[in-house]
């Protein structure tokens, strides 16, 4: 069945560093792909969407480009804050309808 | 425009008792999943809900069930209650399936 594999966590950056959260996914066809971001003691909210192949999905400094050929959607950001502490997931659109969640990688960034 | 709102907030209940939590969806939209967080399991998929027909579920047992009524909010049933069973129940709406869903704050479910 379809599924999704993300990067475990923790993981702990400095203030400023470069951010990358690995996400790869098995489905049949062309899945839309999501990530979402849950902040502490928020629910989750959506971060970014790519909806087919090569598409860019960008919010908030954090950028995901969808690979078809390696079927990852991997979360980037440039230079990453104290207020990007929070927990993200990958979430792949099953041929069914359904979205599958990652487990999550709790990120932490230090002052 | 309100959000997912989800009730109750908190909920202590104990082994063998059943629950029934509540969640209304943003206006308009008319699919409505649950999921069921926990530290060791993360976010798993319970069932979707669309114009009151059951779409989708997930691997749980028949202890879980819920509905949808025509206004498109849902409820979720647990009924014999585990211990197991402690977790933050989320509620997401989306306009339609496998859309971007919109996430409710949650009902934190202990079982004592």
């Amino acid at each position: 069945g379809d599924s999704v594999t993300q990067m475990e966590g923790p993981v702990t950056l400095s203030e400023e560093a470069f951010l990358t959260i690995n996400c790869t996914y098995t489905a049949t066809g062309y899945p839309s792909l999501f990530w979402y971001v849950q902040y502490p003691g928020e629910g989750l909210q959506l971060l970014l969407k790519a909806t087919k192949a090569d598409d860019k999905g960008s919010n908030k400094g954090f950028e995901a480009t969808y690979r078809k050929e390696t079927t990852s959607f991997h979360l980037e950001k440039g230079s990453v804050q104290v207020s990007d502490s929070a927990v993200y997931f990958c979430a792949p659109r099953s041929t069914d309808d359904k979205i599958i969640f990652g487990k999550g990688t709790r990120l932490h960034i230090l002052p | 425009k309100a959000g997912v709102t989800q009730t109750p907030r908190y909920l202590i209940k104990t082994r063998g008792q059943q629950v029934t939590l509540s969640c209304s969806p943003i206006s308009g939209h008319r699919s409505v999943s649950w999921y069921q967080q926990t530290p060791g399991q993360g976010l798993q998929f319970l069932f979707e809900y669309f114009s009151e027909t059951q779409r989708n579920k997930g691997n749980f047992p028949g202890r879980f069930s819920g509905r949808q009524f025509s206004n498109s909010r849902s409820e979720m049933n647990v009924s014999t209650l585990e211990l197991g069973d402690s977790a933050l129940y989320l509620c997401a709406s989306s306009f339609h399936a496998g859309q971007p869903q919109h996430f409710g704050d949650g009902t934190r479910l202990s079982i004592l």
